[in-house]
């Protein structure tokens, strides 16, 4: 089956500027992920969609993050305007929908942003 | 909330010798589930290991196995017959019952010498 696809794989902006990630999930994954990933660091959930609705953004700096996920497929994140703390990789991550949370997590690749 | 610790940043080892990667968490709750993931420099995460809180028995996935110590809060990784392959940034995370989303350690970096 087909990865969970992101792009772009590398961006360089400058601060204040905007930047927008996208996201295809694996097919039939209802649940997407966004995870921020600051150099040395683990990843930090940003939010979680459940199909089109969001379930968790507790972390996500609303100022100037946003995310959407239209018909419950693709999902695009935005940074508007970026600071240099924003320099991180971006993962996305797509599983399926279980009332145990036994499923597993599949990652892209990521979204390297360095903001100058 | 809970927390996930990995104690070493780095740590290196000889190929085909034995290396154990440490993690403890912290949680109140009595069903969850732990995890290793591994990250190569191309940085796509890819599941290692899973454990689940309720089984006593410990995870195995051919050279890849875990000691799960429930009470301790204690979930290590042990990499038989290392091999280069197995260089990349390894993360412990854990999930509560019924939650979705995973909670990550800060990772150890592992570096096999040929």
């Amino acid at each position: 089956e087909a990865g969970v696809a992101q792009s772009p794989r590398y961006k360089i902006i400058e601060k204040r500027q905007s930047v927008a990630f996208w996201c295809n999930p694996i097919s039939g994954h209802a649940t997407l992920y966004w995870y921020q990933q600051i150099l040395g660091q683990g990843p930090k959930l940003l939010i979680q969609f459940q199909n089109n609705g969001v379930v968790d953004d507790s972390q996500l700096p609303k100022d100037r993050f946003s995310a959407e996920r239209l018909k419950g497929v693709d999902s695009t994140l935005k940074i508007q305007p970026a600071k240099l703390e924003d320099s991180a990789v971006y993962l996305c991550a797509s599983s399926l929908w279980t009332a145990s949370g036994a499923n597993v997590l599949t990652f892209g690749a990521g979204s390297r942003l360095t903001v100058l | 909330a809970q927390t996930v610790t990995q104690s070493q940043p780095e740590m290196s080892v000889q190929e085909a010798e034995t290396v154990t990667l440490s993690c403890t968490y912290d949680t109140s709750e009595s069903d969850y589930y732990l995890f290793w993931y591994k990250q190569p420099p191309s940085r796509q995460m890819i599941l290692v290991i899973r454990q689940e809180a309720y089984k006593q028995q410990n995870a195995t996935e051919n050279r890849f196995s875990v000691n799960f110590q429930k009470a301790a809060k204690s979930f290590s990784l042990k990499i038989s017959d290392s091999q280069l392959g197995d260089a990349a940034m390894y993360f412990c995370a854990y999930r509560s019952q019924g939650a979705q989303k995973l909670v990550f350690g800060q990772g150890t970096r592992l570096t096999i010498n040929p």
